[in-house]
């Protein structure tokens, strides 16, 4: 289908290590937006996008959080000097507007040992 | 940003109707109510939106009381695929998640 997409699906990583999350929105949204589930709680926003701008990064939990998004379309988040505490799921989701409905993808599970 | 709230969990028999009810007494006037559900390992699934007036679609239906400072979700009849975890949420594009409320469907 055509919604939105995230790689990758898992990810097992060493801890002090860089991952870079990548997220396809769905074609025509112009609003994108990061968010994180730690296990066993709520998703946790961090970052939204419109067009390939960040109005919004409250949410980054630290300097070692960045995204980014070219061409109005796929963004990144990069995640740098891993710890355990960001083990979680992270979700992406787009609008064709903000104040649109998101569609969420599937997230990307990231392990760190 | 406060979160709203839920009951953590839910029972409903197959076939029946069910109706989850969601507290937001902080809510501003141009602050949306979305409901969303999720499956585990999957993301979040749209279901309904609103801000002052009740909304229908296919999936559900969606009552906000006059003050706005509470809503309803109303599956109107529940089927096993129906089990999820839903999430009451209110605001424009900064989604404040809560824990949700878990929904059991019995057959």
């Amino acid at each position: 289908g055509a919604g939105v997409s995230q790689s990758p699906s898992n990810k097992v990583t060493e801890k002090g290590k860089d991952v870079e999350l990548r997220c396809d929105p769905i074609s025509g949204h112009t609003a994108l937006y990061w968010y994180r589930q730690s296990l066993g709680q709520g998703l946790e926003f961090l970052i939204y996008f419109q067009g390939n701008s960040a109005p919004d990064k409250s949410g980054l939990p630290s300097d070692r959080f960045s995204a980014e998004r070219t061409g109005g379309s796929v963004s990144t988040l990069t995640i740098q000097r891993t710890q355990q505490e960001d083990s979680a799921v992270y979700l992406c989701a787009s609008s064709r507007i903000i104040d649109q409905p998101q569609h969420f993808g599937d997230g990307t599970r990231l392990s760190i040992l | 940003d406060a979160k709203t709230t839920q009951p953590n969990s839910m029972e409903s028999n197959e076939e029946e109707p069910v109706h989850l009810p969601c507290n937001h007494s902080t809510i501003s006037g141009t602050d949306y109510i979305h409901w969303y559900r999720q499956l585990p390992s999957q993301g979040p699934e749209y279901v309904i939106h609103g801000l002052t007036s009740n909304v229908n679609n296919r999936m559900a239906s969606l009552a906000i009381a006059e003050d706005r400072k509470s809503s309803t979700l109303i599956l109107h009849r529940a089927t096993l695929r129906d089990a999820a975890v839903y999430y009451c949420i209110r605001g424009t594009y900064k989604y404040i998640f809560g824990t949700g409320t878990r929904l059991k469907v019995l057959a």
